[in-house]
C-alpha cells in the first residue's frame, strides 16, 4: 500500500507564474489536508477536502490560492501569480476518516519562487 | 499569535540517556495533543498522542506527559537512540471545535554517539 504521494518534489517558479502541486492520498483515504511550512516555522493548516468538497478552507490565503479534490485523480493545490513569500514546503496529508492521529503525510513539495 | 510553542529550537542528548522535549500551549480549548517526528526530505510521521482527560500516555520508549494547569506537555524518549535524531513537532487540536491541528515550530533533536 503506497503512502501519500506528492509531486513534484521540487518546483521552481518565477514571480507571476502559476504553481500546481499534486497530492495522491493513500488508497482508501477520502480526506485530504494541505499544510504549508515556511522556513523556521511549524506546519500551518491551509485546507481540508473530501472528494469533490471543500470542508474547511479557513487557512487558505483569500487570493491566488485554490484547492480541489476531484472525484477521480489527485488533489491539486494551485497558486496563481506566485510571489517570493510563497516559497515554502507544502505538505499534503490524507486520512480514512476524521481521527486526527490518522493523518498520514506525504514527503512534501518544496516550492521556490525566484 | 503562536498557540503552540516549542521554545527550544534544538536539543543534544547522549545516546542511551533520556531526551525530554517540551511544549507549551495557550489555548485552553485544546483537548487533544500529538507529537510528530520528521526526518529531512520526508513528511511528518505521527508518533504519540494524548487526550486532555489523561495526564500520561506511554508507547514503548516514548511517553507523553500532560500538565493541563500549566498548559504544558513533554515528550520523553528513553533510552535515546541514533535513529531518534529528527525534528519533533508538538501539535494540538480542539477536537470538539474545528478539528484543525495547530503545530509548534519544532525542536531538532541530535543524539550524540
Amino acid at each position: 500500500n503506497a503512502g501519500v504521494m506528492q509531486n513534484p518534489r521540487h518546483l521552481v517558479r518565477r514571480r507571476g507564474q502559476e504553481a500546481r502541486l499534486r497530492c495522491s492520498p493513500m488508497k482508501g483515504h477520502s480526506h485530504v489536508y494541505w499544510y504549508r511550512q515556511l522556513p523556521e516555522e511549524g506546519l500551518k493548516f491551509m485546507v481540508y477536502l473530501q472528494k469533490e468538497n471543500i470542508i474547511d478552507e479557513s487557512g487558505m490565503p483569500k487570493e491566488r490560492f485554490s484547492a480541489e479534490f476531484p472525484k477521480e485523480g489527485p488533489s491539486i493545490l494551485r497558486i496563481q501569480q506566485v510571489v517570493r513569500g510563497d516559497s515554502a514546503a507544502y505538505f499534503c496529508a490524507s486520512s480514512p476518516g476524521q481521527e486526527l492521529f490518522e493523518q498520514y503525510f506525504g514527503p512534501g513539495t518544496r516550492l521556490t519562487v525566484t | 499569535d503562536q498557540q503552540v510553542k516549542q521554545n527550544s529550537p534544538s536539543l543534544s542528548v547522549q545516546e542511551g540517556r533520556i531526551s525530554i522535549l517540551n511544549c507549551d500551549y495557550t489555548n485552553s480549548m485544546f483537548d487533544y495533543f500529538l507529537w510528530y517526528k520528521k526526518y529531512p526530505a520526508e513528511g511528518p510521521t505521527f508518533l504519540i498522542s494524548i487526550s486532555s482527560i489523561k495526564d500520561k500516555n506511554e508507547d514503548g520508549r516514548f511517553t507523553v506527559f500532560l500538565n493541563k494547569s500549566a498548559k504544558h506537555l513533554s515528550l520523553h524518549i528513553v533510552p535515546s537512540q541514533p535513529g531518534d535524531s529528527a525534528v519533533y513537532f508538538c501539535a494540538a487540536s480542539a477536537v470538539n471545535r474545528d478539528d484543525k491541528i495547530i503545530f509548534g515550530k519544532g525542536t531538532r533533536l541530535h543524539i550524540l554517539p
